[in-house]
């Protein structure tokens, strides 16, 4: 089946240094890719969606500047953190979609714990 | 846009116990998923399951799209079975961003 590997899974930084999260899948190809957040007990907010080629697309009230993405090829987005708070501290998650086969369903990465200190 | 509301939001099991889980959404959909997130954070894709019913060992799952609900069973609840709950589901003419329900925090206990 479809997997996405993410990295790191968990990391601790100082405030006002940036953190960069990869995601890759690993056998498929992901022309589009999406970036998720988690605040404790609270359910998976969309962040942006991440398009290879080309500049991700962001939801409503995500600041674009403070996380960068970046879709460099059909395996690998990224998701930096910019001059990280302490309020940007949360659970960070991305998915990709498999488009052939039986499924067409949605498959996460394990997710990166960040914390800002 | 869509709303997915799942109940109930918390679950208290003994082991072996049954017990189902339900997602209700406001408008038509081309897809639905459940996941498990374990302790650790990890989503596992349980079902993609927009219509109809699926079995998967303890687990079964039934969509019933035209009245816009989805129920997760589990039989014979492990400890291990312990996490939160999503169903998460992409709207008709929404393109291909999926919206998460609210969740059930399930606890299965010894």
């Amino acid at each position: 089946g479809a997997v996405v590997s993410q990295h790191p899974s968990r990391v601790i930084c100082k405030s006002g240094t940036s953190v960069k999260i990869e995601c890759r899948s690993l056998d498929f190809q992901a022309t589009t890719m999406f970036w998720y957040r988690q605040f404790p007990k609270q359910s998976l907010m969309l962040m942006a969606t991440s398009n290879e080629g080309s500049k991700a697309t962001y939801e409503q009230g995500v600041e674009k500047d403070k996380f960068l993405i970046n879709h460099a090829s059909l395996t690998l987005s990224t998701l930096t953190v910019t001059s990280a708070h302490p309020e940007d501290s949360s659970f960070y998650i991305c998915s990709a979609r498999e488009t052939t086969g039986d499924g067409y369903g949605y498959t996460f990465g394990s997710g990166t714990r960040l914390t800002v200190v | 846009g869509i709303q997915v509301e799942q109940s109930p939001p918390d679950l208290i099991l003994q082991e072996g116990a049954n017990s189902t889980l339900r997602c209700n959404f406001s408008d038509s959909v081309n897809n639905l998923q459940w996941f498990h997130q374990n302790p650790w954070g990890q989503l596992i894709n349980l079902f993609y399951i927009p219509s109809g019913t699926k079995q998967n060992g303890r687990l079964s799952a039934t969509t019933v799209a035209t009245e816009r609900y989805s129920l997760l069973y589990i039989s014979s609840s492990q400890t291990t079975d312990s996490g939160v709950y999503f169903c998460a589901v992409l709207p008709k003419g929404g393109g291909n961003k999926l919206t998460f329900g609210t969740g059930t925090q399930l606890k299965v206990e010894l």
